[in-house]
């Protein structure tokens, strides 16, 4: 069956310091990815996605992914965390119908 | 470009009362889906609407929820009756064209929170 997997429910990350999601796929084809964030009392927002192409993604906000096939992994990236990206994050994967299949989802706690 | 819209943004209904969340999907939108987060759980998926036809309905709980897509424009999800465990946050989502076709997205609402009593 297909799945998405975000193995860190939660993390703590100091405010300066880089951050990494990690997300892992199981998907027959090249699967069409996504991460998306949600903030306290917002909506899911988009940040990134990969279709094809060149293998590492730049999103909004200053996030990229990179798409690993051997890995089977999509893992979310950012150099340099602000107090502002407190937040949850999703990891998602399209099937052919345009229905999304979610990770559990990363609670991002940034510390002063 | 106005975006998703779902209303109302909380509800607060009591075990056995009815329940409608109503979904305007980006104008022009073919594809609208509808997603649910129970507290603690994943967000699921629920059904998909290809213009006002159901595509895809295999999310739905049971036959307390009922969806409709009146002219392929707004869509509202119906719970009767409400029972406890429905109680969570329900996402609205459209996307222009499917993955099949090309390069696209979802685009969701802000969520209705639903909390039953």
């Amino acid at each position: 069956a297909q799945s998405v997997t975000q193995p860190d429910i939660h993390i703590t990350v100091s405010e300066g310091a880089s951050l990494e999601l990690r997300c892992n796929y199981s998907y027959g084809a090249t699967p069409y990815l996504f991460w998306y964030v949600q903030s306290p009392g917002q909506g899911l927002q988009l940040l990134l996605k990969y279709f094809s192409g060149d293998t590492l993604v730049q999103g909004i906000k200053g996030f990229e992914a990179e798409f690993k096939r051997s890995q089977s992994s999509f893992n979310l990236r950012k150099p340099s965390v602000h107090w502002s990206d407190a937040a949850e994050y999703f990891c998602a994967a399209f099937d052919s119908w345009g229905k999304l299949q979610f990770g559990a989802g990363t609670q991002v706690v940034v510390t002063p | 470009e106005a975006g998703v819209t779902q209303f109302p943004s909380h509800s607060v209904i009591e075990k056995g009362q009815t329940v409608t969340l109503r979904c305007d999907p980006i104008s022009g939108h073919d594809n609208l889906y509808w997603y649910r987060r129970v507290m603690g759980k994943e967000i699921k998926f629920l059904l998909h609407f290809v213009k006002e036809s159901k595509q895809d309905e295999s999310g739905m709980p049971n036959n307390r929820f009922l969806a409709e897509r009146t002219g392929g424009t707004y869509s509202t999800l119906k719970v009767q009756p409400a029972e406890l465990e429905d109680s969570g946050v329900y996402f609205c989502a459209s996307s222009p064209r499917l993955p099949r076709t090309g390069n696209t997205e979802a685009f969701f609402g802000q969520g209705t929170r639903l909390t039953v009593v």
